[in-house]
């Protein structure tokens, strides 16, 4: 079985310009998580979807950060525009959604460089 | 608000060594309790998921233990190689959400 895929794998821009993330969850799954990591840090969530919902996205910069799930399956995170401090690890996990059992899957991750 | 440490942030041992990996946590209510493995430039893997109403869990040659009260975890990995050699992560599911709070994590180094 496959597991959770995320692209690009790498990605430099300079501030000021966009960029978007891209994510395909395990098949089945309906919950789908985003997380940004720093250096020596672990992931914090950003936004995590129920299906297309977003059900909790308190930690999402909204003024520059947007994600979307299309028909309840792949997702998107965009940076627009990109700041210096935005250099990190973009992480998607994916789940069942089943409570206290569940278990999140994680992809390898978008590191991502604002020069 | 949830706070999850680790202690030590990075451990250093010979091959075949026992050792134990520690974290705590302030906010008794969690669903459950989960530890990772993170390799270089990669996701995290889940190791072992300990519930909530459960005291430990175990998988090989990792046992991991619970004691909600105190707000502790450990991470036991016995006869330690070198392909252990990562950073192991904490998190706690707060109760009544999905969220996952991390700790940030110890490296570990296992030397042949």
């Amino acid at each position: 079985e496959a597991g959770v895929v995320q692209s690009p794998r790498y990605k430099i821009i300079e501030k000021k310009q966009p960029v978007a993330f891209w994510c395909n969850p395990i098949s089945g799954h309906n919950t789908l998580y985003w997380y940004l990591q720093n250096l020596g840090q672990g992931p914090e969530l950003l936004i995590r979807y129920e299906n297309e919902e977003a059900v909790d996205d308190s930690q999402l910069p909204k003024d520059r950060f947007s994600a979307e799930r299309l028909k309840g399956v792949d997702s998107t995170l965009k940076i627009q525009p990109a700041e210096l401090g935005d250099s990190a690890v973009y992480l998607c996990a994916s789940s069942l959604g089943q409570g206290s059992t569940d278990t999140q899957y994680f992809g390898p991750g978008t590191r991502l460089t604002v020069l | 608000k949830q706070e999850v440490t680790q202690i030590p942030a990075a451990l250093s041992v010979p091959e075949g060594e026992n050792l134990v990996l520690n974290c705590s946590f302030t906010d008794s209510a969690i669903y459950n309790l989960q530890w990772f493995r993170q390799d270089p430039g990669k996701g995290l893997t889940s190791l072992l998921l300990i519930q909530s109403s459960q005291r430990e869990q175990t998988s090989g040659r990792l046992n991991a233990s619970l004691d909600k009260s105190s707000g502790r975890s450990t991470l036991y990995i016995a006869a330690s190689q070198p392909g252990d050699s990562a950073t192991y992560l904490c998190a706690v599911t707060q109760g009544g959400s999905e969220k996952l709070v991390f700790g940030k994590g110890t490296k570990l180094t296992v030397n042949p």
